[in-house]
C-alpha cells in the first residue's frame, strides 16, 4: 500500500469552528490532492498541490484553504466549518500527474453539527 | 466542461453472473480514463486504466476499452464473485496536473 496517512480519521466539530485535516505521505510524490465524497456526487476535487508551496483550486474550493510547506504534508483547513462541509475527505497522491495512477488515503469522516 | 456519467445502480447480481457498468465521458481533448474501486470503509484503489483510444485496461478479470467514437469506457467482468461487492467509480484525467473527474459511483452487490 502507498504510504499515505490521513489524520484524524473521524472528527465531530461545531459550526463556525476552524478545522485542519492532515495528509502525510512517505512516497515523495510530487502531486497531492484533496477530494470530498458525498452521496450522489462521487468525489470532487477541492484543492491540489504540484509542489512545495505550489497549490491551486479545484471544483469545490469555496470555504477551504490548503498549505504545503513540505513535500510530505498537505493540510486542508476549513476556516469556519459549516454543516454543508460534513463529508468524507480523501487525500490522494501521484507521481507525474499526466495519466498516472492516484493513490488514496483511508479518508477522514468529518461531521459539522 | 469535462464530465463523467455512469450508471448509478445499485446493481445486484448473483455469483458468476456477467457484469457491465456503463460509463461515458465528455472531454475537450484526449483524456486518460480510469476505473477505481472502493471497498467498504476504505479509500479508492485503481482497478484499471487506459490512456489512449482503443486501449484495453484489464485487471482481476475486469476489462474496459477506451472507445473514442462513442466516448465510452464500460467496465465488464465475465463472472463476478461475492468479493467484488464494492462501489465502482469511472474517472477521467486531462492535462498535466492529474486532476481526476469522477462519475457518481455504482454500488455492486454480489449474492452467493
Amino acid at each position: 500500500d502507498a504510504g499515505i496517512t490521513q489524520s484524524p480519521r473521524h472528527k465531530v466539530t461545531e459550526t463556525g469552528t476552524p478545522v485542519t485535516l492532515r495528509c502525510h505521505q512517505t512516497e515523495n510524490h510530487r502531486y497531492m490532492y484533496w477530494y470530498r465524497q458525498d452521496p450522489g456526487h462521487g468525489l470532487r476535487l477541492i484543492h491540489y498541490s504540484y509542489g512545495v508551496k505550489d497549490t491551486d483550486k479545484g471544483e469545490v474550493s469555496d470555504g477551504y484553504s490548503v498549505s504545503r510547506s513540505k513535500t510530505e504534508d498537505f493540510l486542508l483547513t476549513l476556516e469556519s466549518a459549516t454543516s454543508s462541509q460534513t463529508s468524507v475527505y480523501f487525500c490522494a497522491i501521484s507521481t507525474s500527474g499526466l495519466g498516472t495512477e492516484a493513490f488514496f488515503g483511508q479518508g477522514t469522516r468529518l461531521t459539522v453539527v | 466542461g469535462n464530465s463523467v456519467t455512469q450508471m448509478e445502480g445499485p446493481v445486484t447480481l448473483s455469483e458468476e453472473a456477467f457484469l457491465t457498468i456503463n460509463c461515458t465521458y465528455t472531454a475537450t481533448g484526449y483524456p486518460s480514463l480510469f476505473w477505481y474501486v472502493q471497498y467498504p470503509g476504505e479509500g479508492l484503489q485503481l482497478l484499471l486504466k487506459a490512456t489512449k483510444a482503443d486501449d484495453k485496461g484489464s485487471n482481476k478479470g475486469f476489462e474496459a476499452t477506451y472507445r473514442k467514437e462513442t466516448t465510452s469506457f464500460h467496465l465488464e467482468k465475465g463472472s463476478v464473485q461475492v468479493s467484488d461487492s464494492a462501489v465502482y467509480f469511472c474517472a477521467l484525467s486531462e492535462g498535466s496536473q492529474g486532476n481526476l473527474i469522477f462519475g457518481k459511483g455504482t454500488k455492486l452487490s454480489v449474492k452467493p
